[in-house]
């Protein structure tokens, strides 16, 4: 168990439709990292936020959006949603640049 | 720019043969290199990493990684496969700039076990 937690574990939904994945990161760790795995693109990634900023952003779609809050959990929106959407999407967390830990991932189908 | 190449996206061996994943990598700065498992339907766990120590890196579950900047290599050993060790292995680098930090990952090599 690496201290990450991700809700919900699955989603199924439509295309058109607009989800929310949360994270909560380990205790005391500051940054949050969202990835996408999907089998054509591998994992790839997406943003990082660092105490409630935005600090890099990878190969996000403009109809994707995160944000972390004051208690350091982070939201993964995904909206107008495509059959591509489908994936799995993980949640990391560290402490500042070090080691990432990885959580348990939700897995979106978009039908 | 960084990037990570591992070779052979399936390699099948043993129980209790040599395991050898190969992972090759780009970086224009000394690297931080890792190596993730994952299982089926699982997260991603943290084998082990490089963060230009020791070249020579232990894990967990007897696996290691040697670091050799004269062949931009970092290939993932363990002595004696057991079947509890198939999954799929990521190799990955991190970019660090201006306070941010990624992971850029490879694709994966699946490992399969025989009895």
């Amino acid at each position: 168990d690496s201290g990450v937690t991700q809700t919900p574990k699955h989603l199924i939904t439509a295309t058109g439709q607009r989800v929310t994945l949360r994270c909560s990161p380990r205790s005391g760790d500051l940054s949050v990292y969202w990835y996408q795995q999907s089998l054509d693109q591998g994992l790839q990634f997406l943003i990082q936020y660092y105490n409630g900023e935005e600090r890099a952003k990878g190969n996000i779609l403009e109809r994707f959006s995160a944000q972390q809050f004051p208690d350091l959990h982070s939201e993964l929106n995904l909206s107008s949603l495509e059959l591509g959407d489908s994936a799995l999407y993980f949640c990391a967390s560290s402490a500042g640049t070090d080691t990432q830990y990885f959580g348990p991932g939700t897995r979106l189908t978009v039908l | 720019a960084q990037s990570v190449t591992q070779l052979g996206s399936h390699v099948s061996v043993s129980e209790g043969a040599l395991v050898l994943l190969r992972c090759n990598y780009s970086s224009s700065v000394p690297p931080y290199l890792f190596w993730y498992v994952q299982y089926p339907n699982q997260g991603l766990q943290l084998l082990l990493k490089y963060t230009s120590a020791a070249t020579l890196v232990k894990g967990i579950n007897g696996f290691e990684a040697e670091f050799k900047k004269s062949e931009t290599s970092f290939h993932l050993t363990k002595p004696s496969a057991h079947m509890s060790d198939a999954a799929e292995y990521f190799c990955a680098v991190s970019l660090f700039s201006g306070g941010y930090n990624k992971l850029i990952f490879g694709a994966g090599t699946r490992l399969a076990v025989h009895p």
